[in-house]
């Protein structure tokens, strides 16, 4: 069965200091990741996806995420923080076999001023 | 203003009473999905559904039950069976069948308190 592994459950970073969150998934087939943001008592929202082609992803509010097929991780990221960026966020990848979506434990953010 | 819809935003129940919680979409999309959200614990599927009148379980489907007579509609009920049913309940839908790389809109939120 496929999983998802989000290894931080919080990080905090200073605003305009830069961030990743880590994402590994496993799977022995082609794939569909997703990363997801989710503000505090709302649904989720897509920050962006790999489906296939270029392994870097941009997405909106200037994150971006690159597929590593090697070490199966997909791994966000973005250059400098804002407050507003404060919230949990998801990874999750598509299974083109159950038509299922697997997530990952999530990784909380907080920006600090 | 095209979407998906949970109604209540809030909900409270007494122990041993059934709910029910809607979930509606105007997207046209074939597929819907209900997930449960604990902290710390990511969104687990209860259950989902390809097309209508047809709906599978997903790895939580114990304690719940969901029908599909339309495509626009997948409400979720949680039965007095769930032993745990306290949690926020998130509905999703997704574009085309066989779409497993389409993205998956949410809605809202329902956050269930059973007192």
């Amino acid at each position: 069965a496929q999983s998802v592994t989000q290894l931080d459950s919080q990080v905090p970073v200073f605003e305009e200091a830069p961030v990743e969150l880590r994402c590994n998934y496993s799977s022995s087939v082609s794939v569909y990741l997703f990363w997801y943001v989710q503000y505090p008592n709302q649904g989720l929202q897509l920050l962006l996806k790999y489906l296939s082609g270029s392994t870097l992803v941009k997405g909106i509010n200037g994150f971006e995420a690159e597929f590593n097929k090697s070490q199966t991780s997909f791994h966000l990221r973005k250059p400098s923080v804002h407050i507003s960026d404060t919230a949990e966020y998801f990874c999750a990848v598509g299974d083109s076999g159950t038509y299922k979506y697997i997530f990952g434990t999530g990784t909380r953010l907080k920006v600090l001023a | 203003d095209g979407g998906i819809t949970q109604s209540p935003k809030y909900l409270f129940r007494k122990e041993g009473q059934n709910v029910t919680l809607s979930c509606e979409q105007n997207l046209n999309h074939d597929a819907m999905y209900w997930y449960r959200q604990d902290p710390g614990q990511g969104l687990r599927l209860i259950y989902y559904s390809q097309i209508v009148n047809d709906f599978q379980k997903g790895d939580i489907a114990e304690g719940y039950s969901v029908s599909r007579e339309k495509k626009e509609s997948f409400p979720l009920t949680v039965t007095s069976a769930q032993k745990n049913p306290t949690a926020f309940y998130l509905c999703a839908s997704r574009a085309r069948l066989a779409g497993v790389g389409d993205t998956q809109y949410f809605g809202p939120g329902t956050r269930l308190t059973v007192l």
